[in-house]
């Protein structure tokens, strides 16, 4: 049972577009929301992450939203580049572990 | 000089034989972990060691041995191989005892069952 749901599964977006990726979850025990990227044939690679008590977080290009109300979270990717393509995954832990959403493929068009 | 380095990176071989995984980390982290990711790209925990603490086991059949001699290596054995442990895995480490999220993640091993 997935406890962390992603969409869309796949995305193309323009460069210099605007890719949106969103996650939902329902445990209440989650404190923190990281995103991770992955190139083919790499492991993960942590991106930015987000505690509850934040709505929102900034870094470059990358921005997250979060609405704790309603239990939702997206990464934004503003004036995307092709170097961008890869799968996005986002996350949730509680004080135990790590659940992952199922990925979104990402690719930005020259 | 790689953060996180397993070896092999390609491992193909027959169902039924018993194959190790091996998996270093040199940025001085109390907590290693084993992903394992589908063809589906889905990932998931199997196990996290804290300070060679086995910390996390999550429903891995046992034929699947994780190994810690010290802080920095978490080796994982697997015995009697099947086609459905075709996967790849990853090896992960963080900082902190308390640590419950991966922050660098090896190149992974991919594993092949014939």
């Amino acid at each position: 049972q997935q406890q962390v749901k992603q969409s869309p599964q796949s995305l193309i977006v323009q460069k210099g577009g605007i890719s949106i990726i969103n996650c939902a979850y329902e445990n209440t025990a989650f404190d923190y929301f990281p995103w991770y990227q992955q190139f083919p044939g790499k492991g993960p690679a942590l991106l930015i992450a987000i505690r509850p008590d934040v709505s929102e977080k900034k870094e470059g290009r990358f921005t997250i939203s979060f609405n704790k109300s309603a239990k939702q979270f997206s990464l934004h990717i503003m004036d995307s580049q092709p170097g961008d393509s890869a799968t996005y995954f986002c996350a949730a832990s509680d004080d135990y572990k790590l659940s992952f959403g199922a990925g979104t493929t990402v690719t930005v068009r020259a | 000089d790689t953060a996180v380095s397993q070896t092999p990176k390609y491992l193909v071989t027959q169902m039924g034989n018993d194959k190790s995984i091996k998996c270093e980390q040199n940025l001085g982290h109390d907590t290693m972990y084993w992903y394992k990711q589908d063809s589906k790209k889905f990932l998931k925990i199997m196990f996290s060691y804290n300070n060679k603490e086995l910390i996390i086991n999550e429903t891995v059949p046992n034929r699947f041995s994780p190994k810690s001699p010290d802080k920095a290596h978490l080796n994982l054995h697997i015995n009697s191989l099947e086609l459905g442990d075709s996967a790849v895995y990853f090896c992960a480490s963080s900082q902190g005892p308390g640590s419950h999220h991966p922050q660098h993640f090896g190149d992974g091993t991919r594993l092949s069952i014939l």
